[in-house]
């Protein structure tokens, strides 16, 4: 099992709160996502980051904001949450360069925004 | 344009039979192809990965192919168990610089008793 880890798994919040996602990883791996999914619908990209004090946008525009200090921490962010943010976010990392880029996932942290 | 698709999108069937979930892709240049296992709540798990060379690859119960030529490729499950309830989903690594990560929407799998 992937040594990736989010918190909380389910968070229920009014509209308007701040709120920051958790994801570590004891990998040691340098790359690490963000993903945005609802239920039955595919994996969106929201962010990723090659390494420390990198972090890039993806395909899916977000209002989210993430940062990473630490190679094993990449947390999320949302400055004032809004029912359209309700969402499953998946944090996954990989290792730098190679052919496979597997990427491990963490459990994910359901979000509902009231 | 750069797509992944599944079919079917959901799938229902009795535990010991076996089963074949499809996956399409456009994605160029090709670089590999991943299925995963997503139970429900949980992050996706790597079951298989296919580069353009391999055909065939195995992972227990779960077989996966690959046509390059085609774009095309099938994950078989034998002998199913309840277990295997959950979402698969093929990832396709690929595009313009050749690392973009390409999901699919997923097929979801119920095996029933």
């Amino acid at each position: 099992e992937a040594d990736i880890y989010q918190t909380p798994r389910y968070l229920v919040i009014g509209t308007g709160k701040k709120i920051t996602l958790e994801c570590s990883q004891t990998m040691g791996h340098d790359k690490m996502y963000w993903y945005q999914q609802d239920p039955g619908m595919e994996l969106h990209l929201i962010h990723y980051s090659y390494g420390v004090n990198s972090t890039e946008k993806g395909d899916l525009s977000s209002e989210s904001t993430v940062s990473r200090i630490r190679t094993e921490h990449f947390p999320l962010t949302l400055e004032s949450a809004r029912p359209s943010h309700t969402s499953q976010y998946l944090c996954a990392s990989s290792e730098w360069g190679g052919r496979t880029y597997e990427q491990y996932f963490g459990p994910g942290t359901r979000l509902t925004v009231t | 344009k750069n797509q992944v698709e599944q079919s079917p999108q959901s799938l229902i069937i009795l535990e010991g039979k076996n089963c074949t979930l499809q996956c399409n892709y456009t994605v160029s240049p090709f670089s590999n192809l991943r299925w995963y296992k997503q139970d429900t709540g949980r992050g996706p798990v790597s079951l298989t990965i296919m580069t353009f060379s391999e055909n065939t690859k195995s992972n227990g119960r779960y077989t996966a192919t690959l046509d390059a030529d085609t774009k095309q490729s099938s994950l078989h499950i034998t002998a199913s168990q309840l277990s295997d309830s959950a979402s698969y989903i093929c990832v396709v690594t690929g595009g313009a610089g050749a690392n973009n990560l390409f999901f699919g929407t997923g097929t979801r799998l119920t095996v029933i008793p």
